[in-house]
């Protein structure tokens, strides 16, 4: 079936540390993939996304590449900064419409100044 | 960005009890969801709803029922809560039809059930 798995957390760095948590996913067809960000006391929000093979999605210094070859959406930012702590939640889509996309567990990011 | 609005924030109620979450949007999306966020969970889908005549079950609609009230409104109700039912509930919408629009989510109640 489709699922997904993400690197557990939580993940604690110092600020302007490099930062990669790892997703992973496996999924029919060609699924659009997002990560969504979960800042303290509110809700989710949409960070970055890709639709297609090789697309790079960004937003806010994040990255993350859509690799079909591995199945696959890495997070990536090159230094992170104290404002970045927050819940990360990888998010596959693979059905033709955004009734059922696939949560990660989520990763608890902590920086410390 | 007050697009989804969730009330209550926040609730302590005892089992038993009949429980309403209220969800309003003013995005003019069709689609609307709601979800349980659980620690180390994820979220898990409960219930969505395509238009004002469609209610679909997610995932764990076990012990829960929705209204579609309005385009704008889509309320969860726990008919007789129990304590494994507390958790952080979100309401989210999406434009829909298709796989690449995210979702969009209000900022969540926090249901304590003792």
């Amino acid at each position: 079936g489709n699922s997904v798995t993400q690197m557990e957390g939580p993940v604690t760095l110092s600020e302007e540390a490099f930062l990669t948590i790892n997703c992973t996913y496996t999924a029919t067809g060609y699924p659009s993939l997002f990560w969504y960000v979960q800042y303290p006391g509110e809700g989710l929000q949409l960070l970055l996304k890709a639709t297609k093979a090789d697309d790079k999605g960004s937003n806010k210094g994040f990255e993350a590449t859509y690799r079909k070859e591995t199945t696959s959406f890495h997070l990536e930012k090159g230094s992170v900064q104290v404002s970045d702590s927050a819940v990360y939640f990888c998010a596959p889509n693979p059905y033709s419409s955004a009734s059922k996309i696939i949560f990660g567990s989520g990763t608890r990011l902590s920086i410390r100044p | 960005d007050a697009d989804v609005t969730q009330t209550p924030r926040n609730r302590i109620t005892k089992t038993g009890k009949r429980i309403m979450l209220e969800c309003s949007q003013t995005k003019g999306h069709d689609r609307m969801y709601w979800y349980r966020q659980d620690p180390g969970l994820g979220l898990r889908l409960i219930y969505y709803s395509f238009d004002v005549k469609d209610i679909n079950k997610g995932e764990i609609s076990d012990g829960y029922s929705v209204s579609r009230q309005a385009q704008a409104k889509f309320s969860l109700s726990l008919e007789s809560a129990i304590p494994n039912q507390t958790a952080l509930y979100f309401c989210a919408t999406s434009e829909g039809p298709n796989s690449n629009q995210p979702q969009h989510f209000g900022d969540g109640t926090r249901l304590s059930i003792l």
